[in-house]
């Protein structure tokens, strides 16, 4: 059972459209992170969210943490091609100690010139 | 800067080899992991370790070993490699704070290839 789902799966758009990605769960998260990962590279973190209803803007990237605290996302406006790589959030279901973050599958994102 | 480094970013072995992949982080992090990365399966965690000498099991530990026998290196074993292991492995190593597990830091990844 994927504990975190992912969409869309892929998406291609034209640059300077605006896109939004999804991160939904039926489990409660304490936190949750967005990462974004470029071909042959590690995953590289953009935000963490904690609370509730929180929102966090990163230049033109929108991260939403779900007032339950279930589900996110990622709203990217005048998409840039050097947006594109694949996003990835991941979430700490158990309460303290290191269990390890949840990885969803991602969401591959290409933003043609 | 913190560095999470693996010590090889392309391996190709043969089946049965036994087959050690290391990582080493230099930001005295509590926390280490591995994955694997496989295409419409995302990212797996392998196993973790959260102090010197212990370690834990994550989803897909079949296979694999760890040792962590200094804080600042965790290392992966394919006791005896198989076609299937064929993946990109990615480590990672987080601080914690309080009892927070907080941002992970990420290798920049081997791929390894089964033959």
């Amino acid at each position: 059972t994927q504990l975190l789902e992912q969409s869309p799966q892929f998406l291609s758009i034209q640059e300077g459209e605006n896109l939004t990605v999804y991160c939904n769960s039926s489990s409660v998260f304490s936190s949750l992170q967005w990462y974004r990962q470029e071909p042959g590279e590690g995953p590289v973190l953009l935000v963490t969210v904690v609370t509730g209803g929180e929102v966090k803007k990163l230049k033109r990237l929108t991260f939403q943490f779900g007032d339950a605290r279930k589900d996110s996302s990622l709203h990217i406006t005048a998409a840039q091609p050097g947006d594109t790589g694949l996003y990835l959030c991941a979430g700490e279901v158990k309460g303290g100690g290191a269990d390890g973050l949840t990885f969803g599958k991602g969401t591959h994102l290409i933003i043609q010139p | 800067d913190v560095k999470v480094t693996q010590s090889s970013r392309y391996l190709v072995k043969r089946t049965g080899e036994k087959v050690f992949l290391e990582c080493v982080q230099d930001m005295d992090h509590e926390n280490m992991f591995w994955y694997r990365q496989d295409p419409g399966l995302g990212l797996r965690l392998i196993y973790f370790s959260y102090d010197v000498k212990m370690k834990e099991k994550g989803d897909i530990p079949e296979g694999y070993s760890v040792s962590r026998e200094k804080k600042e290196r965790f290392s992966l074993i394919l006791e005896s490699a198989s076609t299937n292991q064929t993946s990109m492995y990615l480590c990672a190593s987080s601080p914690i704070i309080g009892q927070m597990n907080t941002e992970a830091f990420f290798g920049q990844g081997t791929r390894l290839t089964v033959v």
